[in-house]
């Protein structure tokens, strides 16, 4: 099964700034998750966003969800450098959950 | 509460071998599964299980067995090493299996080259 995109792939941004990644999903969810994951770590769940919900927020992130698009986009307000990391959308098909490829972020001082 | 413990953090092994990848939590989770992350490929799900007993296939199941003996307990056998299973394996848990989807807990991954 393919998985769901996340665009972009790369991300660079300076200190401070907002960044937005954004994700493409298959099928019709129940909900949909976002992960983080700092180099030679596992994932770290950030944010899950039901299938009802519109927006999310947690901190300085914030989700939200168009189903009617199938998408979702996660924004990282005020970044900092200890926000380099991989982010990962994840969408729930069956009893699986399904991976996009991520996106890396980079926070330059 | 250590969450999810992978072992062995590194493994090298020779083409032809046969190792297992263990996994254990103790959050008391139902839910457990199995992923490979290769660069350019995100992370792909290679078994799961919903609960004690019970275990069903992924995405690229070929050249592993897992089973589940124990609610704490989820190793994956990798029955004869092939140099395109050199990746990083991931095990994660969550509350529920079944379903509505709870946040995966991971672990710290094991790394593992087989030349």
């Amino acid at each position: 099964s393919q998985q769901g995109e996340e665009d972009p792939q790369a991300l660079s941004i300076q200190e401070g700034e907002n960044a937005t990644m954004n994700c493409s999903y298959k099928t019709s969810i129940n909900n949909l998750q976002w992960y983080r994951q700092n180099s030679g770590r596992g994932l770290v769940h950030l944010i899950l966003i039901r299938s009802n919900e519109r927006e999310k927020h947690s901190g300085r992130l914030r989700v939200t969800l168009d189903t009617s698009k199938k998408s979702s986009s996660l924004l990282i307000t005020a970044s900092r450098a200890a926000d380099t990391a991989s982010y990962f959308c994840a969408e729930k098909r069956a009893q699986k959950l399904v991976f996009g490829q991520g996106t890396r972020l980079t926070i330059n001082p | 509460n250590a969450g999810v413990t992978q072992t062995p953090k590194f493994q090298v092994l020779k083409t032809g071998q046969s190792m297992t990848l263990q996994c254990a939590q103790d959050m008391n989770h139902e839910y457990m599964s199995w992923y490979r992350q290769d660069p350019g490929m995100g992370l792909r799900l290679i078994h799961y299980s919903v609960g004690a007993g019970i275990t069903d296939q992924g995405e690229v199941p070929n050249g592993y067995n897992v089973s589940r003996s124990t609610t704490e307990d989820f190793p994956l056998r990798l029955l004869s090493a092939a140099p395109s299973q050199t990746s990083v394996y991931f095990c994660a848990s969550s509350p529920t299996g079944t379903g509505g989807f709870q946040p995966q807990h991971f672990g710290d991954g094991t790394r593992l080259s087989i030349l």
